[in-house]
């Protein structure tokens, strides 16, 4: 049974700083997905990681897979306050079944 | 635009109450979820389906129910309303296999 488990739950920053949320799961998985999750809204896809080494980069969003450390991490990149969000990552397993990590919450302060 | 549509975005019942929140797409995608999201716990997946007359247990089934009997709609019924549901209700749909989720608004339920 995949689990994913997100570091940390919460992370308040400056604008302007760096830092990365990490992503660990437990079993194989086909798939990590990310998505981004503003207050009271749905959730949107940001980036799907397909293989080992795999780097995906949007705006001041980057995102590696290492399949060998089950792990994932969404580095940010000089932050800006309309990347305040919750920030979930999801693992695939057999059937297009995806299983959550708990979520970050990010809030950029000015 | 093709979009996935969650009716209705606010409801509150009562304990005891049968509760069924639909669930529409056209996207024409054949597979659709239904999550729930709690607050520390992420979406917890709580039934799928491949396609029509197709649909599989979640992690968390019990005291839910779904029926497919078109593309479209993936209604999800709660059979007797518990407190314990209350809950955000999240559907999603996907092209196929590895392929990103769509998310609805989600569907607020509080159980009384």
């Amino acid at each position: 049974e995949l689990k994913v488990e997100q570091n940390p739950l919460f992370l308040s920053m400056q604008e302007g700083k760096n830092y990365t949320i990490y992503c660990n799961y437990s079993t194989t998985s086909d798939r990590l997905y990310w998505y981004r999750q503003d207050p009271g809204k749905s959730l949107e896809s940001l980036f799907v990681l397909l293989s080992n080494g795999a780097v995906k980069q949007e705006g001041r969003l980057m995102a590696s897979l290492d399949t060998k450390a089950r792990l994932s991490t969404l580095h940010i990149t000089a932050a800006v306050h309309d990347l305040s969000a919750t920030y979930f990552c999801a693992g695939l397993s057999a059937g297009n079944m995806l299983t959550f990590g708990g979520g970050t919450r990010l809030m950029v302060k000015p | 635009d093709a979009e996935i549509t969650q009716s209705p975005r606010h409801k509150i019942t009562e304990t005891g109450r049968q509760v069924t929140l639909a669930c529409h797409q056209t996207w024409n995608h054949n597979n659709m979820f239904w999550y729930r999201q709690d607050l520390g716990h992420g979406l917890r997946l709580i039934h799928y389906s491949y396609g029509v007359q197709d649909t599989n247990k979640g992690e968390v089934s019990d005291g839910y129910s779904v029926s497919r009997s078109n593309t479209e709609d993936l209604p999800l019924t709660l059979e007797s309303a518990a407190s314990s549901q209350t809950s955000v209700y999240f559907c999603a749909s996907s092209e196929g296999e590895y392929q990103p989720q769509h998310f609805g608004d989600g569907t607020r339920l509080s159980i009384l």
